[in-house]
């Protein structure tokens, strides 16, 4: 079954507008939350990450916010623009399995001019 | 430049015919993953390596086999492709170092199908 849970699967945004990416997890043995960026004809590149001890993380346009009670991750994208159109996915890492990296399934963003 | 490389970027073969894609990274990482990307799937992780020699299955194994002799170099083989390994392959690598962990650096892909 899907550990980690992305919703939703495809999102058009117009310029400027709030991109909003949902995650969420059932494995309370995750302990780092990073979300991947990926371009078409690329490989995903990490964007911004958070640990569990923090609420929210902001990178520029880019935050990530943590809800650790409801088990739930979302990365917000502010004033989005047409060169953030790529694929995000989020993930997690399992400290207790050689730290490995569960995936969701990606959201497709389209932010359109 | 710190990246990690794939050969082939695009590949056609046919059913049977044994090819092997390589990956290397010149990061010094010891960490090394290969990863399966199919639309509606996500990424689902092949093999993964934690050091010279060590190598481990990861989700989605059958039909692929992997190899770490060196540190840097981590190749994909499958002995005999078929149509459903027809899909976007990466490989990605990290390193153990403390602040640094967790951290995938991943290749450019290469495309394969399989006739």
């Amino acid at each position: 079954q899907q550990q980690v849970k992305q919703s939703p699967q495809s999102l058009i945004v117009q310029k400027g507008g709030i991109s909003i990416i949902n995650c969420a997890y059932e494995n309370t043995a995750f302990d780092y939350f990073p979300w991947y960026q990926q371009f078409p004809g690329k490989g995903p590149a990490l964007l911004i990450a958070i640990r569990p001890d923090v609420s929210e993380k902001k990178e520029g346009r880019f935050t990530i916010s943590f809800n650790k009670s409801a088990k739930q991750f979302s990365l917000h994208i502010m004033d989005s623009q047409p060169g953030d159109s790529a694929t995000y996915f989020c993930a997690a890492v399992n400290a207790g399995n050689n730290r490995k990296l569960i995936w969701g399934l990606g959201t497709s963003l389209a932010v359109n001019p | 430049e710190a990246q990690v490389t794939q050969n082939p970027r695009y590949l056609i073969t046919v059913t049977g015919k044994k090819l092997t894609v390589t990956c290397s990274q010149n990061m010094n990482h010891e960490y090394m993953s290969w990863y399966r990307q199919d639309p509606g799937l996500g990424l689902r992780q092949i093999y993964y390596s934690m050091n010279v020699e060590v190598t481990d299955k990861g989700d989605v194994p059958e039909g692929y086999k992997v190899s770490r002799k060196e540190k840097r170099n981590f190749p994909l083989i499958l002995e005999s492709p078929s149509p459903n390994q027809t899909s976007l392959y990466f490989c990605a690598s990290s390193s153990y170092v403390a602040g640094e962990a967790d951290t995938q650096y991943f290749g450019p892909g290469t495309r394969l199908t399989v006739l």
